[in-house]
């Protein structure tokens, strides 16, 4: 079973839509996760930290489950600079980063 | 804002030969980090590195790959004896000794093996 899975997607979706996505992981001892963003061959960035009481930045809505271990993500009102791939990322330790394979989101005019 | 900076951004080289990629962390970080991604492919952690030393490697961080601090800024990985498979996007990561788990990430290097 792979660590992280995400649904690959692509989602399309017009300017203003809502869009949200899942992922899953399978190690019950991870301790921190994230939404990571990845725009085509650049490096990931940190979009946002998930914590157990869910969060949210502006547009972006984040919950966690750890009971059914998944994490997800919500984009309201996109725009088109949203369009992109999203990590779900999860540390288990100190020392690496599990990564999913991405969710690719387009927002079309 | 701080940044994580890598060096070269693109290298072409012959399989067989070895080369060295280049890291500078962000300046008060002390936690280090390569990872690869493949085309197509996701996101791979390679090695971390933190007091000198190596913390944790992967399957894929096998005798040919090598990290090194050799000073107070930089942090390399050397590819000895590079492999087709080699060819990929390597990204240098690193993040603070806090609570914080965040790790930022270099614009990477695209290494391309012929």
């Amino acid at each position: 079973r792979k660590e992280v899975e995400q649904d690959p997607g692509p989602f399309n979706v017009p300017e203003g839509a809502t869009v949200a996505f899942n992922c899953t992981y399978s190690n019950s001892a991870s301790q921190s996760f994230f939404w990571y963003r990845q725009d085509c061959r650049k490096e990931p960035k940190l979009l946002m930290s998930v914590y157990s009481s869910g969060n949210e930045d502006g547009r972006f809505t984040a919950q966690l489950n750890r009971a059914s271990q998944y994490i997800s993500l919500l984009i309201r009102d996109s725009k088109l600079s949203d369009s992109a791939t999203y990590l779900c990322v999860v540390n288990t330790d100190d020392y690496k980063l599990s990564f999913g394979a991405g969710t690719t989101v387009t927002v079309r005019a | 804002e701080p940044e994580v900076t890598q060096t070269p951004s693109h290298q072409v080289t012959q399989m067989g030969q070895e080369v060295i990629l280049r890291c500078v962390p962000i300046s008060n970080h002390l936690y280090f980090y390569w990872y690869r991604q493949i085309l197509g492919q996701k996101v791979e952690f390679l090695v971390s590195f933190y007091n000198n030393e190596i913390s944790e490697k992967s399957e894929i961080f096998d005798d040919q790959f090598s990290v090194e601090r050799p000073d107070g800024s930089n942090f390399t990985l050397k590819i000895r004896s590079t492999k087709l498979e080699d060819s990929a996007m390597y990204f240098c990561a690193s993040r603070t000794d806090t609570s914080q788990e965040t790790q930022y990430f270099g614009p990477g290097t695209r290494l391309l093996v012929l």
